[in-house]
Formats: structure tokens, sequence, C-alpha cells
């Protein structure tokens, strides 16, 4: 198991709602990626956060947010959900600037909508 | 088309045998290539992490980058019943896992 937690596991929402996602890091890690993982689908990128400035991002519309706090933790936002937006939300993180190069996901939110 | 393509398999092979899994690619921009292991119901792990072009190997996995032919190869060799999971290439323009595009994952089976 990693040191990368993310909470709730499941969540259940109707369209139009929000919600929020949490993500805790491995520690000594700065950097945090959010991804979307449909079934059976890669994960799609959707941002990345590093010294709590986002740090670029993929093809996702404005509803979707993030932040990253102090300690390194991060939340990612979805406002008026969609039926698509049912996937599994990934965490991962990793240090920026090492040669490590390690990156370590937690296990995922499952998140439904009806 | 698709950036990354993978083929989704399910790949079935005997305990012991050498795995394949393999990887074409479009955007000629992308510089770095990753694998990542994924079991159900649980976050990929990431197993191989290779820049530009170059085989790497550690343990029983070998990465086989070929820039010029847009193509990346993951060897397992001893396969054994617990490396039965879903690998997802992946790769970016950029070091730091920035903006890293997967393909769709291949599900392998090594049957005992």
């Amino acid at each position: 198991e990693t040191g990368v937690t993310q909470s709730p596991t499941h969540l259940i929402k109707t369209r139009g709602q929000q919600v929020t996602l949490r993500c805790s890091s491995q520690s000594g890690h700065n950097t945090v990626s959010w991804y979307q993982q449909a079934l059976g689908q890669g994960p799609q990128f959707i941002f990345q956060y590093y010294r709590e400035e986002e740090n670029g991002r993929g093809n996702f519309p404005p509803r979707f947010s993030g932040l990253q706090f102090p300690n390194y933790s991060s939340e990612l936002n979805v406002n008026a959900l969609e039926l698509d937006d049912s996937a599994l939300y990934l965490c991962a993180s990793s240090k920026a600037g090492t040669s490590t190069d390690t990156q370590y996901f937690g296990p995922g939110t499952r998140l439904t909508v009806l | 088309q698709k950036e990354v393509e993978q083929d989704p398999g399910p790949l079935s092979v005997p305990e012991g045998a050498i795995v394949s899994l393999n990887c074409t690619y479009s955007n000629s921009a992308f510089q770095y290539f990753m694998w990542y292991r994924q079991y159900s119901r649980k976050g990929p792990e990431l197993l191989m992490y290779t820049y530009s072009s170059g085989n790497k190997e550690d343990g029983r996995f070998t990465a086989q980058v070929d820039k010029s032919s847009k193509y990346i190869s993951l060897f397992i060799r001893d396969s054994q019943p617990s490396d039965s999971a879903t690998y997802l290439c992946a790769m970016s323009r950029s070091g730091g896992y920035q903006k890293v595009t997967f393909g769709t994952g291949t599900k392998l089976q090594v049957i005992p």
C-alpha cells in the first residue's frame, strides 16, 4: 500500500450537485495530480498542483477545480455534476525536482452521478 | 484517432511465459514513457519510467522505447499469476508527470 489516501471511497450524487474529493499525499511529496478514469479506460489527466498553484491542466472544463494546501494535501471540486462525470477519481503524488521519478497513486474515489 | 493506442486484450498466458505488451503513439513530442500496473479496485502502480529511446531493465521487467517508430513495449519474464492485472502505458512531453496521456490498458491473465 502507498501512503496516498483518498476520501471518501464511494460517493453517489445527483445531476447538478457539487462534490469535493480529498487526497492526502505521500510523505515528502510536494506535487499532486488528479485523474478521471472511466470504466474500461485509462486515466485522463485533469490537472496538477505544485506549491499550491495549478501547474498544468488537461482537457476538462472549468467546473473541475482544485486546491492544494500547505501540507500538500489536495481537493478536487466538481460543480454542476453531469452523468458523464461518473468515474473513478484518482490522485497521485510525486516530488518535483528529484531524480527518483516515483509517483504514487491513491486507491481512488468512485463517484456515481444519477 | 487516439494519441496513444493500446490493445485492450485480454491476454492469457501460461505461468512462466514471457509477456510482451505494446503501445503506439502519434505525438512525436512525447519524451517520457511510463508503464503502470493496476489491480482490480486499486490505483495504478508505477512499474517503469524512461526518458527518450532505449531500454530499461528492472528485475523481471524490461521497457523498450523506439521513438523513430513511435512504439513502446514492456516485457515481463517468468510471468507469475500475481502479474495478472491491467497494464497501462503512459507518456508525456515533459517530466514531473505533467499532462500524462494514458493508453486504455491491456488486461493480462497469467494461468497457473
